[in-house]
């Protein structure tokens, strides 16, 4: 069976300070995965998405950056964080081809900047 | 540009009540629609999955329609439960396999 990994689970950080976020997929190849945001009172945002190691599509423009340096890896970065950035950040998966398979949500990193 | 909304923000109802939670959805040129269940502080459930060609989907008590004519979706509950108290989110799957999300409805169902 698949499994996500997502951490850290909570994570407090000051203004200026840089931001690596990771996570993997288990069980699965080539999966699509998504980097989402949620803040208070807001919809999930979608951040970065990839079909594959090295490619990155960006949504919105932001001072955040994503890598896939292997298949199954994602890191969520940024060098130096701002107050807008705090939220809850999501992780996703979905096998690639097949988008009538329904998408898989890690639990999570609730980030505050202080 | 897809836009996912879904109405109530919030409700409340007493336990047993049945109950439906609404999405509609801007474009209608969509893989699937799939509703989403999230408790606090945690990441998102798939409670269910609906392909653009079906009409519904159903998991126990939980019961999902499509019309994509009209751009919307039900969620429907039977019998709820105080543990079905959670934030509810429907999303819409495009051809660029990206996931359009609603803001969801938060339910509470009181004892």
């Amino acid at each position: 069976s698949q499994t996500i990994h997502q951490w850290p689970a909570t994570l407090v950080q000051p203004v200026g300070s840089p931001l690596s976020l990771e996570c993997t997929v288990e069980g699965t190849s080539n999966p699509n995965l998504y980097w989402y945001r949620q803040a208070a009172g807001r919809g999930l945002q979608l951040l970065f998405y990839s079909v594959g190691i090295g490619q990155i599509s960006s949504e919105v423009p932001q001072n955040l950056s994503a890598s896939r340096p292997q298949d199954r890896q994602f890191i969520l970065s940024s060098k130096k964080l701002l107050l807008s950035d705090s939220g809850f950040y999501l992780c996703a998966w979905l096998f690639r081809g097949l988008p009538n398979s329904p998408l898989h949500f890690g639990n999570g990193t609730r980030l505050t900047v202080t | 540009k897809q836009e996912v909304t879904q109405i109530p923000a919030a409700l409340s109802v007493p336990e047993g009540e049945n109950l439906v939670l609404n999405c509609s959805f801007t474009d209608s040129a969509i893989y699937n629609l799939q509703w989403f269940r999230q408790d606090p502080g945690k990441g998102l459930t798939s409670l269910l999955l609906i392909q653009s060609s079906q009409r519904e989907q159903t998991s126990g008590r939980l019961n999902a329609s499509l019309d994509k004519s009209s751009g919307r979706s039900t969620l429907y509950i039977a019998a709820s439960q105080p543990g079905d108290s959670a934030t509810y989110l429907c999303a819409a799957l495009g051809g660029s396999e990206k996931l359009v999300f609603g803001k969801g409805t938060k339910l509470t169902v009181n004892p």
